[in-house]
């Protein structure tokens, strides 16, 4: 089935530091890959997204590039702040669907 | 506009009990959805409604019940809660393939 995978949390950094958080999906058809955040007390938020083979999604200075050799959408910032502490979740939706698959969420902590 | 709200943000139920979640959407999607969020295990989808009068079961729909009352609203039903079902529940709408937006969220406490 469609699964996604995500690296396990916490992940403590510190301000200016940079931030890896792995994530993998299976490959069943030609998934579209996502990155949401979840702030303390909130609903998630689409972070950025991409849709093909190659494609680099990127937002507020995340970056994620979908890997289909090594089926993975890793996302990265080469300097966090404090403000981006919270809970980022990997997700994966059918080509020609909208039924979300999540990982099981990361959570980032940055400290000043 | 308000995007996508849910009532109530906090309930504490006592197994047995029955309650209802409401959702609306002001941005005319056809798409919404329940999700239920659990330490460790992301969003599970519970149930979702393509469009106006149809609804399909998600991966984890035993215990609940939906409505799509009309194109805003999508209610979720626990007939009898048992403390399995406590969880943060989110709903979500979106325009067909394009992205989920997501509501603040109802905190559910099962006892």
């Amino acid at each position: 089935g469609n699964s996604v995978t995500q690296m396990e949390g916490p992940v403590t950094l510190s301000e200016e530091a940079f931030l890896t958080i792995n994530c993998t999906y299976t490959a069943t058809g030609y998934p579209s890959l996502f990155w949401y955040v979840q702030y303390p007390g909130e609903g998630l938020q689409l972070l950025l997204k991409a849709t093909k083979a190659d494609d680099k999604g990127s937002n507020k200075g995340f970056e994620a590039t979908y890997r289909k050799e090594t089926t993975s959408f890793h996302l990265e910032k080469g300097s966090v702040q404090v403000s981006d502490s919270a809970v980022y979740f990997c997700a994966r939706s059918p080509r020609a669907g909208n039924m979300l698959t999540f990982g099981g969420g990361t959570r980032l902590m940055v400290k000043p | 506009n308000a995007g996508v709200t849910q009532t109530p943000k906090f309930q504490v139920l006592k197994t047995g009990q029955s309650m209802t979640l409401q959702c609306a959407q002001d941005m005319n999607h056809n798409s919404m959805y329940w999700y239920r969020q659990d330490p460790g295990m992301g969003l599970r989808l519970i149930y979702y409604s393509a469009s106006e009068g149809t609804t399909d079961k998600g991966e984890v729909p035993n215990g609940y019940n939906v409505s799509r009352l009309n194109k805003r609203e999508f209610s979720l039903r626990l007939e009898s809660a048992a403390p399995s079902q406590t969880s943060v529940y989110f709903c979500a709408s979106s325009v067909d393939n394009y992205e989920q937006f997501f509501g603040p969220g109802t905190r559910l406490t099962v006892l």
